[in-house]
């Protein structure tokens, strides 16, 4: 199985401040077909997770111009460029190039200084 | 607008078996390259994926769980069920049923916590 290495796992920031979460693979994730398969999820407290990025930096409908994704291989990040209140959850990067069976990375808590 | 809701047993005892269905409306599973997952996670913890059903009744699970899961669907009633057997305390999560859209789940369901105690 792909493994997911997020960090940190933990990331307090400030309103109005960038943040950046990484992630990173075992194995490459470029398929055959060239592209990868590098999503993120928010997941806020008590709701299900809401993708926010497919195929490394494609940026869902809805989802905030404020989120960006890029990385390539086994090296991803997620950026906020400023974060605002209703950012704080949980973050989750997962990959769909390897599987059976999709994995995830074990979650991101970003919350508010 | 695409929506999916599971829906099965809050409670269950160890070493019986689970059936969850998710109902969705919005699209079609009858549909080319059309599929959907089941996704759940324990208490506190992070995601762990559990199985898939393409349109085509292809079906794809996790292999450390492939011995107990059977998932399937019926396109007429808009369903997916996902069935668990030899439930154990460990496998007390949230079960979400999601989208296959651009290589991955969304939208996803609200979720439905399944205990499992005696």
């Amino acid at each position: 199985d792909v493994v997911m290495t997020q960090s940190p796992l933990s990331l307090p920031v400030t309103l109005g401040q960038p943040a950046s979460i990484s992630c990173r693979s075992s194995q490459s994730l470029v398929y055959s077909d060239g592209n990868t398969y590098l999503n993120w999820f928010q997941q806020r407290p008590g709701q299900s997770p809401r993708r926010l990025i497919y195929k490394v930096s494609n940026r869902d409908s809805g989802v905030p111009d404020r989120f960006s994704g890029s990385g390539s291989g086994t090296d991803f990040t997620l950026k906020i460029s400023r974060v605002e209140a209703e950012d704080v959850g949980v973050y989750y990067c997962m990959q769909g190039t390897h599987w059976p069976p999709f994995t995830f990375g074990p979650g991101t808590k970003v919350d508010i200084k | 607008q695409i929506t999916l809701k599971e829906s099965g047993p809050t409670l269950v005892k160890p070493t019986q078996t689970l059936t969850l269905t998710c109902t969705f409306s919005g699209f079609s599973l009858s549909t080319s390259g059309v599929g959907v997952g089941w996704i759940r996670q324990p208490p506190g913890k992070a995601l762990e994926w559990l199985a898939l059903i393409y349109w085509n009744d292809d079906k794809r699970y996790s292999p450390s769980l492939k011995s107990r899961l059977t998932i399937t669907k019926d396109t007429s009633k808009n369903q997916v069920v996902l069935t668990m057997t030899n439930m154990d305390p460990v496998d007390t999560a949230t079960y979400y049923c999601a989208q296959l859209h651009r290589g991955s789940f969304d939208p996803w369901g609200q979720g439905t916590l399944v205990t499992v105690s005696s």
